[in-house]
């Protein structure tokens, strides 16, 4: 069975400033995506940025970019130039590659609370 | 174009008693996904509709949470008789389209379940 593991409970960063969240993962799939979903207080969880394991090139969306080592299973989340506003619990989430069939249901991680001081 | 929407927002109940959350998802959307986040671990997988079909039901916990999707729109999720251990947040998620690891899923805000 996958895992997904954040061993970060809780993070601070100075706005403007960039950070780092963890997030490795255990499978014994080759094909499969990777995400990092957002959900900032009292609001919907939104998808961030996604990676699909067979292509080498990290994403990148805007402000949010990730490092996908995928040998060493870690796939981190960077935010450079923190705002206010990138204040919310990130999720880490792993889906596994399927060809139709059973449920390709997301797992994921336990979370990590960011805070951004002004 | 509404996003998945989630009733009540909060809800306090009595062990022993009976609640009952209801998720509208993204319209035209045929999967729709139950969630369950218990304070502190991680957010974890109940059930999946396609239309009004159960697709995979394996987390559900246990005999006393119900899911239905009568018609293929709306979803409800019953905790029948309450417990605890069923305190949480519960999401609902939806997903156009036959199924497929691509397709984005889209979330609610939640649920937020207290059982005293």
């Amino acid at each position: 069975a996958q895992t997904v593991t954040q061993s970060q409970p809780e993070m601070s960063v100075q706005e403007a400033e960039t950070v780092t969240l963890s997030c490795t993962y255990d499978t014994s799939e080759s094909d499969y995506y990777l995400f990092w979903y957002k959900q900032p207080p009292s609001r919907q969880m939104i998808l961030v940025i996604r990676q699909e394991a067979y292509k080498q090139q990290n994403a990148t969306e805007n402000r949010f970019s990730v490092n996908f080592q995928k040998a060493a299973k870690s796939f981190s989340l960077k935010i450079s130039d923190s705002q206010l506003g990138d204040a919310a619990m990130y999720f880490c989430a792993y889906r596994s590659y399927l060809y139709g069939g059973a449920t390709n249901k997301l797992i994921f991680g336990t979370g990590t609370l960011l805070a951004v001081q002004p | 174009e509404a996003g998945v929407t989630q009733f009540p927002s909060h809800s306090v109940i009595e062990k022993g008693q009976t609640v009952t959350l209801r998720c509208d998802p993204i319209s035209g959307h045929d999967n729709l996904y139950w969630y369950r986040r218990v304070m502190g671990k991680e957010i974890k997988f109940l059930l999946h509709f396609v239309k009004e079909s159960k697709q995979d039901e394996s987390g559900m916990p246990n005999n006393r949470f119900l899911a239905e999707r009568t018609g293929g729109t709306y979803s409800t999720l019953k905790v029948q008789p309450a417990e605890l251990e069923d305190s949480g947040v519960y999401f609902c998620a939806s997903s156009q389209g036959r199924q497929s690891s691509g397709n984005t899923i889209y979330f609610g805000e939640g649920s937020w379940l207290t059982v005293v």
